[in-house]
């Protein structure tokens, strides 16, 4: 079993719409939990920490559920600059400083 | 502020070659790690490095090692190159906390012919 999983997808919506990744990890002692973005061909970018009690920022939205170890982020009123794939991260929880990543969910907003 | 750099940003090698990959952390960062990236997949690590000491390593064979300088700059070296060793690597950089963000380079885009 993989340590982070993730939908691979494609999400396919139209512009203005609300779509939403979900993302199951392996390890209860994970501590710290991320997305981050990927553009094709580019290097992962860092969208947002998430928190326990769930945070927001802007149109994004991320929750965490440690006790089913779940992690989702939430994107509303999609814009065609949200066409990225999105990597779910979440680190080891034993003072490691590595990032275990998920293959990714991809997203295409379309017109 | 500059971002973490690396180069070369893409590299042509044959199998059975080495190759040596170089990364400047952000300024103020003191924590290098280096990660591999296949397509479709999400980058994999391979090594971590904090004040110059090994502080993390990932499921890669010896062929694969690292250092860090004394200005936290790093080097990734894979010697005897294999057509799987094709990928994209990556340097991210971090203040050196533990379970923190870190912050990543461009890459190096490997090729093996």
């Amino acid at each position: 079993r993989k340590e982070v999983e993730q939908d691979p997808g494609p999400f396919n919506v139209p512009e203005g719409a609300t779509v939403a990744f979900n993302c199951t990890y392996s390890n209860s002692a994970s501590q710290s939990f991320f997305w981050y973005r990927q553009d094709c061909r580019k290097e992962p970018k860092l969208l947002m920490s998430v928190y326990s009690s769930g945070n927001e920022d802007g149109r994004f939205t991320a929750q965490l559920n440690r006790a089913s170890q779940y992690i989702s982020l939430l994107i509303r009123d999609s814009k065609l600059s949200d066409s990225a794939t999105y990597l779910c991260v979440v680190t080891p929880g034993d003072s490691s400083y590595k990032l275990i990543f998920g293959s990714g969910t991809r997203l295409l907003v379309r017109p | 502020d500059a971002g973490v750099t690396q180069s070369p940003t893409h590299l042509i090698k044959t199998r059975g070659q080495h190759v040596t990959l170089r990364c400047s952390p952000i300024s103020g960062h003191k924590s290098v790690s280096w990660y591999q990236q296949v397509l479709g997949q999400g980058p994999q690590f391979i090594f971590q490095y904090y004040e110059k000491e090994e502080r993390g390593r990932g499921n890669f064979p010896d062929r694969f090692s690292a250092r860090q300088f004394p200005n936290y700059s790093s080097e990734l070296n894979v010697n005897a190159l294999l057509l799987g060793d094709s990928a994209l690597y990556l340097c991210a950089s971090s203040l050196g906390l533990a379970n923190q963000p870190q912050h990543f380079g461009d890459g190096t885009r490997l090729s093996i012919l």
